[in-house]
């Protein structure tokens, strides 16, 4: 079976500030990965995703994930977050047909 | 232009009416799904279609029932509501049908069954 989890429920971080939140996930099969983020009142979005090739792979507003095969993470980095960066996020893998969610961390930043 | 649309963006019903929550994407997209987010904010697949074809089914009550009346459009239908069905629903659409594929995602009808 798979799954993901998400160590943090939420994460405060002073504003301009690194963050790094947290994801690993289980399978015995080769997985595709991603990060999704949700604005308040919003659905998500993709942020970036893995597939193949080079594991460290980045989005256009400063976050980057790095797929570690040998322990199963993919956490996410900024390192520099910005009051518009407050959102929840969310790591998801999937295997099969399927897309399978993590539980979100809400990312606070503080002024 | 909203890529994904779904209306209402409110619901709030008694215990025991039937529902329904309508989704549109004007992206061209042949995928569909709905999502059903828990209080905890866990979200969960429910269904997904390819070009009007049911692909996936999760475990889901029977109450609910998707509707594809073309490409573009995967409505859902609950009947006999319950407060357990209180969450926030999410469609998406993505161009293909395969894992690799980004979602797009609208912006959830939030259900509030009293």
């Amino acid at each position: 079976a798979q799954s993901v989890t998400q160590l943090d429920s939420q994460v405060p971080v002073f504003e301009e500030a690194p963050v790094e939140l947290r994801c690993n996930y289980s399978s015995s099969v080769s997985v595709y990965l991603f990060w999704y983020v949700q604005y308040p009142n919003q659905g998500l979005q993709l942020l970036l995703k893995y597939l193949s090739g080079s594991t460290l792979v980045e989005s256009i507003n400063g976050f980057e994930a790095e797929f570690n095969k040998s322990q199963t993470s993919f956490h996410l980095r900024k390192p520099s977050v910005h009051i518009s960066d407050t959102a929840e996020y969310f790591c998801a893998v999937s295997v099969g047909d399927k897309i399978i969610f993590g539980k979100g961390t809400r990312l606070h930043i503080l002024p | 232009d909203t890529a994904v649309s779904q209306t209402p963006k409110y619901l709030v019903t008694q215990m025991g009416n039937d529902k329904s929550i309508k989704c549109e994407q004007n992206l061209g997209h042949d995928t569909m799904y709905w999502y059903k987010q828990d209080s905890k904010k866990f979200l969960k697949i429910m269904f997904s279609y390819n070009n009007k074809e049911l692909i996936i089914n999760e475990t889901v009550p029977n109450r609910f029932s998707p509707k594809s009346p073309d490409k573009a459009h995967l409505n859902l239908h609950i009947n006999s509501l319950e407060l357990g069905d209180s969450a926030v629903y999410f469609c998406a659409s993505s161009q293909e049908m395969g894992v690799q594929e980004t979602q797009y995602f609208g912006p959830g009808t939030r259900l509030l069954v009293l």
